[in-house]
């Protein structure tokens, strides 16, 4: 299995500024994803992290708001921009070769 | 696109008893089921899977079932301890084209278990 990590693990933030998500894996993954997950709720899938080409969007999240980089096999960001308090929400990674996916610890963000 | 639907939302069992949790996903292209535990404040962590073309699986306390002609599976834990208590996610994915690597997992609602001493 993969060993996920995410920076940092939480963080509290005005509203109008940016934060930069972390995302590393002990291993090459082929696969890398981001998820949103509001307290007591399940996850939702912002995008799909393409190694060497833009990311994937799901309905409802676009580039300008969820910016993410993904340089090499090891490793992803995701930028939540412009942040409101409607952002405020744990932002989850996870990464898989093959069938598994497994997910890093997790981003606890609050937006005041 | 997908959709996973998952129910209860919520189960109460006392210690010993059997759980069982359903779900049901839209696309009969999904082959990948993948069943998470979440504890609180914790990353979801991966209990179980199955893929389309078997249709048990079974690893001690915990089995899953799946059955594709209905498009639903379930997740089946016996002999609960109170350590079982969390929240269960199900998931469906497909496979990426042109590839044998499994996609973007789509989740189910959850459902907290309560495992009672």
């Amino acid at each position: 299995s993969a060993v996920i990590s995410q920076k940092p693990s939480r963080d509290i933030c005005q509203r109008g500024t940016s934060l930069t998500i972390q995302c590393q894996v002990d291993s090459q993954v082929t696969m890398m994803f981001w998820y949103r997950q509001q307290p007591g709720q399940s996850l939702t899938l912002i995008a799909t992290a393409n190694q060497g080409s833009e990311a994937t969007y799901e309905s409802g999240f676009v580039i300008d708001k969820f910016p993410i980089s993904r340089p090499n096999l090891t490793f992803s960001t995701l930028t939540v921009s412009n942040m409101s308090p409607e952002d405020s929400s744990i932002y989850l990674c996870s990464a898989g070769t093959g069938n598994e996916q497994f997910f890093g610890p997790g981003t606890r963000l609050t937006v005041l | 696109g997908e959709n996973v639907e998952q129910h209860p939302s919520t189960l109460s069992v006392q210690e010993g008893d059997s759980a069982v949790i359903k779900c049901t996903y839209s696309d009969s292209a999904s082959n990948y089921f993948p069943w998470y535990k979440q504890e609180l404040g914790k990353r979801p962590q991966l209990i179980i899977d199955i893929r389309s073309n078997v249709g048990e699986k079974k690893d001690q306390r915990i089995a899953v079932t799946l059955n594709k002609t209905a498009k639903h599976f379930s997740l089946h834990i016996t002999e609960t301890q109170p350590e079982d208590s969390a929240v269960y996610f199900c998931a469906a994915a497909k496979p990426i084209h042109g590839s044998s690597n499994t996609g973007k997992l789509i989740f189910g609602q959850g459902t907290t278990l309560q495992v009672k001493p």
